[in-house]
């Protein structure tokens, strides 16, 4: 089965932008999709379909992909998006399987 | 609005089921499938599995074939995950969400609140 890999953690200075990424061989063929999960919460959706947001989900977040890495950009990260973030795509080995990230710990300096 | 219900903690003992539901609402249950996802205390999400609401097709990860089954019962709108033959390791929190299909991407949303199931003796 595939592998998506991310650095286990991230910071940045409030206000700063931070990019949090995702490495994996099924994302030269399928999106990836971003979640964000806070303490003692059920994860949400912040980016789908590569670059494209929920309703409610701030334009400070956007998503981009080259090669086999998909990245989750945060413009001006604001004390709340303090948060695990799990990618996630479709198994490229068979797409009928799923695979999320190991997810990245962001902290907001 | 769309929301997705789960039942309650469970404890269990090693060697035992479980099986949580996950009740929908706020949209036609047959018009998408569900997904089950866990995470172990202070470890990541692992995709459990998927079953369409419409059809009732199932796919499972490699690690649970053999010990997970997927139900629905489409009269009540409610989904039902269970699991075999449990272990110490098999302690996490169980989440159900939705499943929405693009082209070359799926995504989960929402989420139900999730089940806690601890397997101690």
């Amino acid at each position: 089965s595939s592998e998506l890999t991310q650095d286990p953690a991230v910071s940045v200075a409030l206000g700063q932008t931070v990019r949090i990424t995702c490495q994996g061989d099924s994302l030269r063929s399928y999106y990836a999709t971003w979640y964000q999960q806070k303490p003692g919460q059920a994860p949400v959706v912040v980016i789908y379909d590569e670059n494209n947001r929920p309703s409610g989900i701030p334009d400070r977040f956007s998503g981009s992909s080259s090669g086999n890495t998909a990245s989750l950009t945060i413009t001006g990260a604001q004390a709340e998006d303090e948060a695990d973030y799990y990618c996630y795509s479709r198994d490229n080995s068979a797409n009928h399987l799923r695979v999320f990230g190991g997810g990245t710990k962001l902290t907001v300096l | 609005q769309v929301q997705l219900v789960q039942s309650g903690a469970e404890v269990k003992k090693p060697g035992a089921s479980v099986k949580v539901s996950c009740k929908a609402s706020g949209y036609t249950f047959t018009d998408y499938g569900i997904n089950w996802v866990r995470q172990a205390p202070g470890q990541g999400l692992e995709w459990m599995g998927w079953i369409s609401a419409y059809s009732g097709n199932t796919s499972s990860a490699q690690k649970l074939q053999g010990r997970v089954t997927m139900t629905t019962d489409t009269s009540s709108s409610t989904a039902y995950m269970e699991l075999r033959s449990l272990r110490s390791d098999d302690t996490a929190v169980y989440y159900c969400a939705r499943d929405l299909v693009a082209v070359a991407t799926n995504w989960f949303d929402p989420w139900g609140q999730g089940t806690l199931v601890i397997v101690s003796s």
